[in-house]
C-alpha cells in the first residue's frame, strides 16, 4: 500500500540558505501535519493542513512557512536557516473521518542538517 | 511546558517477560492517547490507542492502560519480543482534527 512519501530524504545546507521539503500524503488523504523532531527531542508539531487550507499552527518559525497544493502535496519551506533547524522532519496524513482517534501516517522523513 | 511526560529514556526487557512503558499528561483536556512505535530511519507508526472514556484498551500482545484520575497512562507489551525494540511515542489529542502532542519517547531494548 502506498505510504506518506517526503523528499529528499536527506538535506545539507549552510546557514542563511533556503530549504524546500516535500510530502505526498497517502491518496485520498486530506490532511497533512509537519513536525520537527530534533535529537532527542520529541517530535513538536509545525503547521497542520486540511483541504489546502491551513488547519493549525505550532512552534513554526516566521522563517519557515507551508502549503498545500491542489493535489494535496505540502511543502515546507524554510529561510534563513539557523543551526538550530537541524533536526528530523516528519509529514503525516490522515483521512479526516479518522483524525477523532488521532491516527496518523508518518513518512519516513526528511534529515536537514545546517552547517 | 511539557504536556506528554515519558520520564524513562530507555528500558532493557528480557525476552518474553513483560514491557511496561509509562506516559504522565498534564492537559486533563486530552481526548484520546496513543502510542507510536519508531524504528531507526523509519517514520512513527502507529500502535494503539484509548478513549479517554476507557480504562484499558488490548490489541493482542499490546495493552494500554488509562488512569484518569492520576493522569497516568501505560502501554504493557507482553511477551516482548526482539523485534519490539524500538522507541516509543506516548501521544495525545485534545479533539477531533487536532494535532497529536508527543512525549520525548522512551527506548525499549528486548534481550534475547
Amino acid at each position: 500500500a502506498a505510504g506518506v512519501i517526503q523528499s529528499p530524504r536527506h538535506l545539507i545546507k549552510e546557514k542563511r540558505e533556503t530549504a524546500t521539503l516535500k510530502c505526498y500524503p497517502i491518496p485520498r488523504h486530506d490532511t497533512v501535519y509537519w513536525y520537527q523532531q530534533g535529537p532527542g527531542q520529541d517530535p513538536q508539531f509545525l503547521i497542520s493542513f486540511y483541504e489546502k487550507m491551513q488547519s493549525d499552527k505550532g512552534s513554526i518559525p516566521d522563517r519557515f512557512s507551508a502549503q498545500q497544493f491542489s493535489d494535496y502535496h505540502s511543502e515546507l519551506n524554510m529561510s534563513s536557516l539557523e543551526l538550530g533547524d537541524s533536526a528530523l522532519y516528519f509529514c503525516a496524513s490522515s483521512l479526516l473521518a479518522g483524525v477523532n482517534t488521532g491516527e496518523l501516517f508518518f513518512g519516513e522523513g526528511s534529515r536537514l542538517t545546517v552547517l | 511546558d511539557q504536556q506528554v511526560k515519558q520520564n524513562s529514556p530507555s528500558l532493557s526487557v528480557q525476552e518474553g517477560r513483560i514491557s511496561i512503558l509509562n506516559c504522565d499528561y498534564t492537559n486533563s483536556m486530552f481526548d484520546y492517547f496513543l502510542w507510536y512505535k519508531k524504528y531507526p530511519a523509519e517514520g512513527p507508526t502507529f500502535l494503539i490507542s484509548i478513549s479517554s472514556i476507557k480504562d484499558k484498551n488490548e490489541d493482542g500482545r499490546f495493552t494500554v492502560f488509562l488512569n484518569k484520575s492520576a493522569k497516568h497512562l501505560s502501554l504493557h507489551i507482553v511477551p516482548s519480543q526482539p523485534g519490539d525494540s524500538a522507541v516509543y511515542f506516548c501521544a495525545a489529542i485534545v479533539a477531533r482534527n487536532t494535532p497529536l502532542v508527543f512525549g520525548k519517547g522512551t527506548r525499549l531494548s528486548v534481550i534475547a
